[in-house]
This record gives structure tokens, sequence and C-alpha cells, in this order.
């Protein structure tokens, strides 16, 4: 079974701090994938990328960065958190890119910002 | 990437047969049309994918006409345990900055007793 591990469930960060969110996945797949889901706004891609140190911007990147120095491991980095950047955060990876191709899911970090 | 438009909520009960339709006008010729399941507090997990005519699995059944400018996802008899939001997603395979996925909003399926 793949499996996409996402290092916390729920984090609380305070305004300005610099956050983490890892992501691990075991299946040696080339591609991974950073999420954000809000209510009523389905899931939005921030980052993804498809090697090692290779990163792509989605569609709201903006306060975001992205690190991928191994294969199994993608992390999103929230330079300075804001309160709008509460949210559900989901990584995903898959062994080929596309939308053709299945995607695994980790569990989801849900984050506040105070 | 094909842009899909499917409905934004749709009801039902338990035991009946849902239908859920995705319409993709601009789809190619390499496009496969992939159904993703999503519960709540959950990440979306992969439940069926076609290029054309009919495909089951245990989970449903997926129909796309000749013309693939449009399928339907199809749940047989469901339960209280359905409720969930389905994304359908149009694309071919993608490498490098062509990798990504994306997903839309969803249809938000509430089943009742």
């Amino acid at each position: 079974d793949v499996k996409v591990t996402q290092s916390s469930r729920y984090l609380v960060k305070r305004t300005g701090e610099k956050v983490f969110l890892e992501c691990v996945q075991d299946m040696d797949h080339e591609n991974m994938f950073w999420y954000r889901q809000d209510p009523g706004l389905g899931l939005r891609l921030i980052y993804f990328s498809y090697d090692v140190k290779m990163k792509e911007k989605g569609d709201i990147p903006e306060g975001y960065s992205v690190s991928r120095e191994k294969k199994e491991r993608f992390s999103l980095i929230l330079e300075s958190a804001s309160t709008n950047q509460t949210s559900m955060y989901l990584c995903a990876s898959s062994l080929m890119g596309g939308a053709s191709t299945e995607a695994f899911f980790g569990q989801g970090t849900r984050l506040t910002v105070v | 990437l094909a842009k899909t438009t499917q409905p934004i909520s749709m009801d039902s009960y338990e035991g009946q047969e849902v239908n859920i339709t995705c319409s993709h006008n601009n789809i190619a010729t390499n496009d496969y049309i992939t159904w993703y399941q999503q519960f709540p507090s959950q990440g979306p997990r992969f439940i069926i994918q076609g290029y054309k005519t009919k495909v089951t699995n245990e989970v449903a059944s997926l129909f796309i006409p000749a013309d693939r400018k449009s399928s339907t996802l199809s749940l047989p008899r469901v339960s209280l345990s359905d409720t969930a939001v389905y994304y359908c997603l149009v694309g071919a395979s993608g490498y490098s900055s062509a990798s990504k996925i994306i997903f839309g909003s969803g249809t938000r399926l509430s089943i009742r007793p």
C-alpha cells in the first residue's frame, strides 16, 4: 500500500511564524503535490514537484515555498504565517504526473494561524 | 487541461442509484476521465478511471458516450457512507511542468436514511 504521511494532523501557529509542513511518501513516486482546501473552494494546488530539487508553482503559490531535497520528502513552508493561511493542507504523490494518473493523499494537516 | 463542469451538490436516499454527470466539452484525444471520492477530514482517493464506453469496479461504474464530451459516475444502491465529495478530472499523463493535477470544486453528495 502506498503511504503518504504528513507530519502533523493539527497545528496551531502564531501570525508571523515560519511554519514547516512535512510530507513523506514510501513508494518512490516521482511527483509530489501540496494542496489547500477551504470550505466551498475545493482543492487548490499550491506547488508541485516532478523530481528532486524541481518545483513548479500551482494556482496559489503566494506566501508559500517548497523544498524537495530527497525524493520521498516534500516540504511546504509558510515564510510568515498569516491568518488567511488557516486551512486544511493536503499532500499527495503519484508515480507519473498529470490528471490521468492516480494520486495518493496524506491524511491532511489542519493548520490554524492565530 | 480540459475544463470540467459538475453539479455543486446532490441529495439522494439510501438504496437508490446515484448518477453524477461531468461535462468536458474540450476533452483531448489523449485525455482520460478520472473520478476521486473525498470523505470529510480525509484526502481524496481514486475510485475509477475510463477512456471510453463503460468501466465498472467494486465501487462504481463510469459511463462515457462515444463523443466523450461528458461522463457519468454511477453509484449503485448508495448508503450513508457514500456521503462525500466527488471530483471529476480530465487529462493525460504529464511530465515535468505538465505533471500537475488540478481538482475542481467537486460534487457534494448527501445521502439520507
